[in-house]
């Protein structure tokens, strides 16, 4: 089976840190993704990587910057955190075109 | 750029009985990938039912079943014999063919079975 991990189910961070949220992908997938799910918002693309070193913004990256350094491993992180991003973050990897994703089990993310 | 639209934002059904969750997308590609995904309380995102729209065949898994009317740009999920394990959010997806590296989801609809 697929193993998507991520590195915190929970995280409480202060205004204006920096903040790192790690996902790794043990099946060698060659895309990973992360989400923002907000209620009512549904799951919104922030960034997506399809090789290493290689990445995308979605459709909300303000705020965040990725890496992805190793194939398994995907990074988002917050450079200088807001109330504003507060919420869940999804990580998911496909392996390729025609696949679905695979999701991790989320970070619920909150910032005071 | 692709929309997909759930109407529902929240729903419920008694245990065994049948329910429906309603999914539309805009979009003009004429090849594309469809899916259904479950979020269960506190639980991990999975994967329910997929369709390829060159495929007029409706798919199924089980008791999970979709509609799905390209013309109309419709894609229904259809759980028949609901159980409480079938609580979750669900969320409507739409992949393009070409990429198979960007996903656009609809808002969720949120089900309750109730015993």
């Amino acid at each position: 089976d697929v193993k998507v991990t991520q590195s915190s189910r929970y995280l409480v961070k202060r205004t204006g840190e920096k903040v790192f949220l790690e996902c790794v992908q043990d099946m060698d997938h060659e895309n990973m993704f992360w989400y923002r799910q907000d209620p009512g918002l549904g799951l919104r693309l922030i960034y997506f990587s399809y090789d290493v070193k290689m990445k995308e913004k979605g459709d909300i990256p303000e705020g965040y910057s990725v890496s992805r350094e190793k194939k398994e491993r995907f990074s988002l992180i917050l450079e200088s955190a807001s109330t504003n991003q507060t919420s869940m973050y999804l990580c998911a990897s496909n392996p390729g075109t025609t696949d679905t994703q695979y999701f991790g089990p989320g970070t619920r993310l909150t910032v005071l | 750029a692709q929309t997909v639209t759930q109407s529902q934002p929240e729903m419920s059904v008694q245990e065994a009985e049948t329910v429906t969750l309603s999914c539309t997308y805009d979009t003009s590609e004429s090849n594309y990938y469809l899916f259904w995904y479950k979020q269960p309380p506190s639980r991990q995102m999975i994967l329910v039912i997929r369709q390829e729209a060159y495929k007029q065949q409706n798919a199924t898994e089980n008791r999970f079943s979709v509609n799905f009317q390209k013309a109309a740009k419709s894609f229904s999920l259809k759980i028949s014999d609901s159980q409480l394990g079938d609580t979750a959010m669900y969320f409507c997806a739409f992949m393009k063919s070409d990429t198979g590296n960007q996903f656009y989801f609809g808002t969720g609809t949120s089900l309750t079975v109730i015993p």
